[in-house]
């Protein structure tokens, strides 16, 4: 029963490279979320997707990109890490109705240095 | 713009002190309200709320909301350590398809 699954657990950058981070989901969930949470921030959103090939902005998506190319995943891209985008990074779902609970990922932790 | 605002950031007690986290609102067209707990990893569903007065209650955690006053608490009484975690308010706006969460609570109960 894996629910919502990253990759990779941890990664560490230089300054300027690109990474992609993958969220998988197998509970066939419309909607995805990326978050980032740096200490005493709480959760903010990154960008967020309604269904299969819509992406939206949230409320800190400068930096990154997003694609939802099938229903299952959601991929986060940095085109050119920086030092502050280090950060815990995590994937979620819900169903159709986003006032339901979401179901999160375990979380990526990236350095960027 | 919605906005979700949790108190205290912080707060160390000892095991068997009851603890009362806060969280207000202010969004529009409201229809829910989540707390979430996160110990070392991914946040976890604890409850959602979406009626004035009525609470919700799961061994010694209980919660409940006020739509009028905009706001909800947490509590948790007989605290034991594994109750130390970051504790997360969240409201969606269902029209977006997104929520807005808190900054958290940490909670730190000590032996």
């Amino acid at each position: 029963n894996a629910g919502v699954t990253q990759t990779p657990k941890f990664r560490v950058l230089k300054t300027g490279q690109s990474m992609t981070l993958l969220c998988a989901q197998d509970m066939n969930h419309e909607y995805m979320y990326w978050y980032r949470q740096d200490p005493g921030m709480g959760l903010r959103l990154i960008h967020y997707s309604v269904g299969e090939g819509t992406t939206a902005k949230g409320e800190v998506p400068d930096g990154y990109n997003v694609s939802r190319l099938k229903k299952q995943n959601f991929l986060l891209g940095l085109e050119s890490a920086a030092p502050s985008q280090t950060s815990v990074y995590f994937c979620a779902s819900s169903t159709q109705n986003s006032n339901q609970p979401q179901h999160f990922g375990d979380g990526t932790r990236l350095s960027i240095l | 713009e919605d906005k979700v605002v949790q108190s205290p950031l912080s707060l160390v007690v000892h095991e068997g002190d009851t603890v009362t986290l806060n969280c207000s609102y202010e969004v529009t067209n409201f229809r829910s309200l989540l707390w979430y707990k996160q110990e070392k990893k991914a946040p976890t569903f604890l409850f959602m709320l979406t009626s004035s007065g009525i609470e919700k209650k799961s061994g010694r955690l209980s919660s409940i909301l006020d739509k009028k006053e905009l706001f909800s608490i947490l509590n948790i009484t007989a605290t034991q350590t594994g109750d130390s975690a970051i504790y997360l308010c969240a409201v969606p706006n269902t029209n977006a398809g997104k929520s807005t969460f808190g900054d958290g609570t940490t909670l730190t109960v000590k032996p």
